[in-house]
């Protein structure tokens, strides 16, 4: 079955920088990889995602990219802000579960000001 | 509009308690899922929904049972509560299914099992 793995687990950045987390996944037939964050005491919420039949895909300041030949997507965040911080999870439609999402365990994203 | 709604927030159970998580959704999605959330583990169904009276198995359904006796409801039952059950759940629910759908997720119920 599908397996999604995440990195790093927890990631701290000074605002302003940078940010990005890398998923791979081992099932080549899944075909759509979306993007969670969660705030503490909440549920996680869709922030961005992207089809196989696509390569990048940006909503201001966040993107994500996508290599299906190397099986590995990655969240962009430019311009860290404090309310970045936050849990973030990648997730891969596997063919197992009648499609349902496969998680990545999460990254802890600490944007320091 | 209230999105989805998990009762209770917080419990704590003895081992061998039952006990019943209620999930409604005010959306008229047809998909329904329940998740839980273990550190470093990220979030892994549990059992899930594809319309009012149907269940299906996920990923760790074991030691959970569930219904969806009506569409905007989904309950999640733990028989007979172990410690290993100790975790925060989640429910969602989708307009379609599988990753097309996003999800809308509540806020999350942390049970913790002595």
């Amino acid at each position: 079955g599908e397996n999604v793995e995440q990195h790093p687990s927890t990631l701290s950045v000074q605002e302003g920088d940078s940010a990005v987390i890398k998923c791979t996944y081992s099932d080549s037939a899944s075909n759509y990889f979306p993007w969670y964050k969660q705030e503490l005491g909440k549920g996680p919420q869709l922030i961005i995602d992207i089809r196989s039949n696509v390569g990048e895909k940006k909503d201001q300041r966040i993107a994500v990219t996508l290599n299906k030949t190397a099986k590995h997507f990655s969240l962009h965040i430019t311009e860290t802000q404090p309310e970045d911080s936050a849990v973030y999870f990648c997730a891969a439609r596997g063919m197992e579960y009648g499609n349902k999402l496969v998680f990545g365990a999460g990254t802890i994203l600490r944007v320091k000001s | 509009n209230a999105g989805v709604t998990q009762t209770p927030k917080f419990r704590v159970l003895k081992t061998g308690q039952s006990m019943t998580l209620l999930c409604a959704q005010d959306m008229n999605h047809e998909y329904m899922y329940w998740y839980r959330q273990d550190p470093g583990m990220g979030l892994r169904l549990i059992h899930y929904s594809v319309g009012e009276g149907t269940t299906a198995k996920g990923e760790v359904p074991d030691g959970y049972n569930v219904s969806r006796l009506k569409k905007q409801n989904f309950l999640l039952g733990l028989e007979s509560a172990a410690p290993s059950q100790t975790s925060v759940y989640f429910c969602a629910s989708s307009q379609t299914g599988g990753g097309v759908g996003v999800l809308t997720f509540g806020a999350g119920s942390r049970l913790t099992v002595l």
